[in-house]
């Protein structure tokens, strides 16, 4: 079992629907990151979190540290924001180094 | 100020051929990160260095990859004898310490 899981695995949505994507970790963290991935391009770091909530124009991030789980919600959604979007974890205690789930491959569509 | 820069993009190398991939940190950042995403997996750790520094190889393979951060100039990532399994996406992150990254746009290794 990985340590860290997202869901879902893909996800198609229309334009301005409301997206939320899910990761579950079973590990004692210090802190959460969500990055993005453009196919073909490079990664784009959305959010660290160690509590609470962020928010980033229609980026949303979530954690709860006891539960163990962050959600990543986007507002009204737009074609551009068709990526894969990834949830990677930094283990307590491993030097900072980052643990990733498999990624969310959104799609988002007129 | 620069992002994380990495070079080359695109590197193409027969079997047997050594790769050398290489990152330059954003300025101030003395904590650099190699990540490699075979096709169709996500992300693996694979080692961590500060200035002159193995801090955590525990990700390399044990043969054929090395890495370093020399006091002066970029980190390098070197594959020697190169297998078509090591195609791959080789991405690199620098960080200030404090638990922030900052990517580069990844080196994308074709071995045919």
């Amino acid at each position: 079992k990985n340590e860290v899981e997202q869901s879902p695995q893909n996800l198609t949505a229309q334009e301005g629907e409301f997206i939320t994507i899910n990761c579950s970790y079973s590990v004692g963290i210090s802190a959460l990151h969500w990055l993005q991935q453009h196919p073909g391009g490079g990664i784009v770091s959305l959010f660290m979190l160690s509590s609470g909530k962020k928010k980033h124009g229609r980026l949303i991030a979530t954690i709860n540290i006891q539960e163990k789980h962050s959600s990543l919600h986007i507002t009204a959604s737009h074609p551009r924001d068709s990526a894969v979007y990834i949830c990677a974890v930094v283990n307590t205690g491993t030097a900072s180094k980052l643990t990733f789930g498999t990624g969310t491959r959104l799609q988002v569509t007129l | 100020n620069a992002g994380v820069m990495q070079n080359p993009r695109h590197l193409v190398r027969r079997r047997g051929q050594e790769a050398r991939l290489r990152c330059s940190p954003m300025k101030g950042h003395s904590h650099v990160y190699w990540y490699r995403q075979l096709p169709e997996e996500g992300l693996k750790f694979m080692v961590y260095l500060q200035k002159e520094n193995i801090i955590d190889e525990s990700g390399m393979p044990k043969e054929r990859f090395s890495a370093e951060f020399p006091k002066e100039g970029p980190s390098i990532l070197r594959i020697q004898q190169v297998v078509r399994g090591d195609s791959a996406a080789y991405f690199c992150a620098s960080s200030p310490g404090q638990g922030s990254y900052t990517f580069g746009s990844g080196t994308r290794l074709t071995v045919v």
